[in-house]
């Protein structure tokens, strides 16, 4: 069943903590993309990648990172220097051959101790 | 800065009547068209795509895109209570793969 998982469903941070948000896809998409979701807002990019060991900052790149090792994985880091993290944070996907159609993960509510 | 505008609502339609959504843009070069649907709590699914002017239609959805006035557009026909979301437009600026959100439009549909 091919698709596109992310976990936690639900991640807790504390002062000064760095947490890491998983996002795995098996549709062998070549690209992918964080995007943050605040109340009312529209989404915001933060980084995407277009093939493995590279990717650019998006809009709001400041207080996070990520790496891409595989072509299937492509984790986001909050770090502390994120100062205002409470979000919906959405991970996507595109393939090669149509990059600019999105699909999107279920995404992952970050929530402030 | 490329801007993507959407009147945020509440739209509020009766069950089994003709909702309209609209979407403008500011770039002009702008080639790709979608609209997402995104139930509270949960991820945009995407329902339409759309490149060329005119209408496109995928079941009870069409999406009109008019590229001379900048506008797309979502008409849902026999609106169910089922379709109560919030409707994103996404409009890939020329020359960049990566699409612009709006906003997202509310949609309440009474039975």
């Amino acid at each position: 069943d091919g698709g596109i998982t992310q976990s936690p469903k639900y991640l807790f941070r504390k002062e000064g903590q760095n947490v890491t948000l998983s996002c795995e896809q098996n549709l062998n998409h070549d690209a992918m993309y964080w995007y943050r979701q605040d109340p009312g807002q529209g989404l915001r990019l933060i980084y995407y990648s277009q093939i493995v060991n590279d990717f650019q900052k998006g809009d709001i790149a400041e207080g996070y990172s990520v790496s891409r090792e595989k072509k299937e994985s492509f984790p986001l880091t909050v770090t502390s220097a994120q100062k205002n993290p409470t979000a919906f944070y959405l991970c996507a996907s595109s393939p090669s051959d149509r990059i600019e159609t999105q699909y999107f993960g279920p995404g992952t509510r970050l929530l402030v101790l | 800065q490329k801007e993507v505008e959407q009147n945020s609502g509440p739209l509020s339609v009766p069950e089994g009547a003709i909702a309209s959504l609209n979407c403008t843009y500011s770039d002009r070069g702008s080639q790709s068209f979608f609209w997402y649907r995104q139930y509270s709590g949960k991820s945009p699914e995407l329902i339409m795509f759309i490149y060329s002017n005119g209408d496109k239609e995928d079941g009870r959805f069409t999406a009109q895109l008019n590229k001379a006035s900048q506008y797309v557009s979502l008409l849902i026909r026999d609106s169910q209570p089922s379709d109560s979301a919030t409707y994103l437009c996404a409009v890939n600026p020329g020359g960049s793969y990566i699409p612009t959100f709006g906003r997202g439009t509310s949609l309440i549909v009474h039975p």
